[in-house]
């Protein structure tokens, strides 16, 4: 089981640029959540999917921020544009299906806005 | 929406000495309590978890106990080692009527000295 895969590792962008972020979660699980970490609000959770559905995008910080979900094995987390209050590390989670299920983090994408 | 407060933020204890970190939350529909340990360079990986049907669990050194009636819940690490060192948070979920979402605490970096 190769877990929960996100690319790039590290990014770094300038104000202005479009960021996208990549995840694949793990075969099977049936639920995706986005978080950002950062020191002043650690953990926060963006948005979250069932079965490739958008179910909850109220954390998501404004309409920079936009993420998909094409299939069950590929979501985007996509900043445009991107401004330096946006860097942060960018985790991706699933879950299999089932209530409080384990949640498998990502190694996370460490973002710098310059 | 859930409030989760953790405590302390910063923990140094001696190798072999126990290490407790507290939390509390707000909604008192949340019974789903589970603790992650994030170790530098990567995402948060469950330790344990505990259901609001349950006062304790215990799983080798580490345990949680929850108190409903108080809304705390709290994290015992006995004999610690340093590959303990690690930042641990807690967090609460409300379950399906909630939309079954995580919200962690701010973190504790927990160091275990030599």
């Amino acid at each position: 089981d190769a877990g929960v895969i996100q690319s790039p590792r590290h990014e770094v962008t300038e104000m202005g640029q479009e960021v996208t972020l990549r995840c694949k979660p793990i075969s099977g699980h049936n639920s995706l959540f986005w978080y950002r970490q950062t020191m002043m609000r650690g953990l926060e959770l963006l948005i979250y999917f069932n079965n490739n559905v958008p179910i909850d995008d109220s954390g998501m910080p404004e309409d920079r921020f936009s993420a998909k979900m094409p299939n069950a094995s590929f979501s985007t987390l996509k900043i445009q544009p991107s401004e330096p209050r946006d860097s942060a590390v960018y985790f991706c989670a699933s879950r299999p299906t089932g209530v409080n299920e384990k949640l498998f983090f990502g190694s996370g994408t460490q973002l710098s806005v310059l | 929406g859930e409030n989760v407060e953790q405590h302390p933020s910063t923990l140094s204890v001696q190798e072999g000495d126990s290490a407790v970190i507290k939390c509390t939350y707000s909604d008192s529909a949340s019974n789903y309590f589970p603790w992650y340990k994030q170790e530098l360079g990567k995402g948060p990986q469950l330790i344990i978890d505990i259901r609001s049907n349950v006062g304790e669990k215990k799983d080798q050194r580490i345990a949680v106990t929850l108190n409903k009636t108080a809304k705390h819940f709290s994290l015992h690490i006995t004999e610690t080692q340093p590959e303990d060192s690690a930042v641990y948070f807690c967090a609460a979920s409300i379950g399906v009527g909630g939309g079954n979402k995580l919200t962690f605490g701010t973190g504790t970096q927990l160091k275990v000295e030599l």
